[in-house]
Parts: C-alpha cells; sequence; structure tokens
C-alpha cells in the first residue's frame, strides 16, 4: 500500500484468515527482498526473503511473491494469527550483490481481531 | 542467522550530553554493522555503516561528527550521538551483515533528549 504523511497503511483482518500485505519498490536493479515483522519497541524480525531469479517462495504460514514486471512484492501469511499483529516491512538490496544494505519501505500496520 | 544484542535498551539523557549505544555480535565474527534510525510510526533508515578497523561511512544527511561509531573489535561496535538535542530523540537500531545471508537486527534502544 501507499503511505500517506507519517501514517502508516493499515490492513486489520480477522483471526484465521489469510493476509496479504503489499509493497512497491523502486529501484530495477534490486536483487534482493526482504520482509521484516516488527513489534513495538523491538528490532525487525527476519520473516521470509526472495532473490530476484525467483517469483516465489515459501516458508512456514508465509509466502513471498515477487513481480519484477512491475516492481511490486507482496507477503501472504495463512491463518493469520493475534501474534502476528505488528508492522510489516519490506526491504530491498541496492548494493549489487551484497546482503547488506537494505533500504526499507514504509511499513504496514497489521492488526489481527481475534 | 546472526544474534544481535543491543545497549542500552532506553535511555534518557539532558540536551546537550553525550550518549554511547552498544551492537554486539554474539555468534560470529562481524566485520560490518549498519546504525539505523526510526521515528515513530515511520521506516527505518540507514544512518551509517560500520568497518571494522576503518571509519564508518555515513549516509548523506548525517552528520559524522554528531553520531561517532567505532568498530575497534569483530564482535562490538558503537554509536555515540555527542552533543543531543530533543530532535535526536529516536529509536536507533544496529544490524550485523553475513555473508549470504539477511541482516538481523538488535532490539534496539530507545533515546530521549529532555
Amino acid at each position: 500500500g501507499e503511505s500517506v504523511g507519517l501514517h502508516l497503511p493499515t490492513l486489520s483482518v480477522q483471526e484465521g484468515d489469510n493476509s496479504i500485505i503489499n509493497c512497491a519498490y523502486s529501484n530495477s536493479a534490486s536483487d534482493y527482498f526482504i520482509w521484516y515483522k516488527q513489534e513495538s519497541g523491538k528490532g525487525p524480525q527476519f520473516i521470509i526473503d526472495i532473490r530476484s531469479n525467483m517469483d516465489k517462495r515459501q516458508g512456514q504460514r508465509v509466502t513471498v511473491l515477487l513481480n519484477k514486471t512491475v516492481k511490486h512484492l507482496s507477503l501472504q501469511i495463512a491463518a493469520t494469527q493475534p501474534g502476528d499483529s505488528a508492522v510489516y516491512f519490506c526491504a530491498e538490496n541496492r548494493g549489487g550483490g551484497s546482503n547488506y544494505k537494505l533500504t526499507f519501505g514504509k511499513g504496514t500496520l497489521l492488526t489481527v481481531n481475534p | 542467522g546472526a544474534v544481535v544484542s543491543q545497549h542500552p535498551s532506553w535511555v534518557i539523557c539532558k540536551s546537550g550530553t553525550s550518549v554511547k549505544i552498544e551492537c554486539r555480535s554474539l555468534d560470529f565474527q562481524a566485520t560490518t554493522m549498519f546504525w539505523y534510525r526510526q521515528f515513530p510510526k515511520q521506516s527505518l533508515m540507514l544512518m551509517a555503516t560500520s568497518n571494522e578497523g576503518s571509519k564508518a561511512t555515513y549516509e548523506q544527511g548525517v552528520e559524522k561528527d554528531k553520531f561517532l561509531i567505532n568498530h575497534a573489535s569483530l564482535t562490538l561496535s558503537t554509536l555515540t550521538v555527542t552533543s543531543a538535542h530533543p530532535e535526536d530523540s529516536s529509536f536507533y537500531i544496529c544490524s550485523v551483515g553475513r555473508l549470504n545471508s539477511p541482516l538481523h537486527f538488535g532490539n534496539g534502544t530507545r533515546l530521549t533528549v529532555t
């Protein structure tokens, strides 16, 4: 989603539903993408990553989809749980081969209602 | 993934004083660490890259004389906010880069300058 000023995009879902969080990236040269989860007052926690030679990658309850044509990344969370409530950031690597230098997206606040 | 420890988790200081934040890589020797800053409801912004045994590389707009970075060992990087002012109040987060692995983050330091 797009952010406006200082307000985070928000997504509210019911427990047990699937969640889809979207991210648009800007640099067509980016070749590595990561999704992070950040709970209040904590540092970002790695969820899943994907390289540009793939268009889909699955983890436990999570799937990342990459569409390089439109520079779009999405995170799908299956059977969303209250513990999934957090801010989710996508990050792209513009460092040209290094996993190190990441640029973060604006974030999406996911709220899971019990 | 890397285990990263940050200290302190929060600090309150008076305007004009300096504050030192430590970032430790607990499970491997890190030649590179990264310092990010995050204002409320905003994304993470890379401040600088800390290089063991050499000078840090600062991002555009970040004052190197105000944010002193020292990476004297392979397990420790420090960020010193000198002559802190209320506008420096923020959440400072370090991360550790490991070849072919995603960045892992510390739990951040909440700095409040009064």
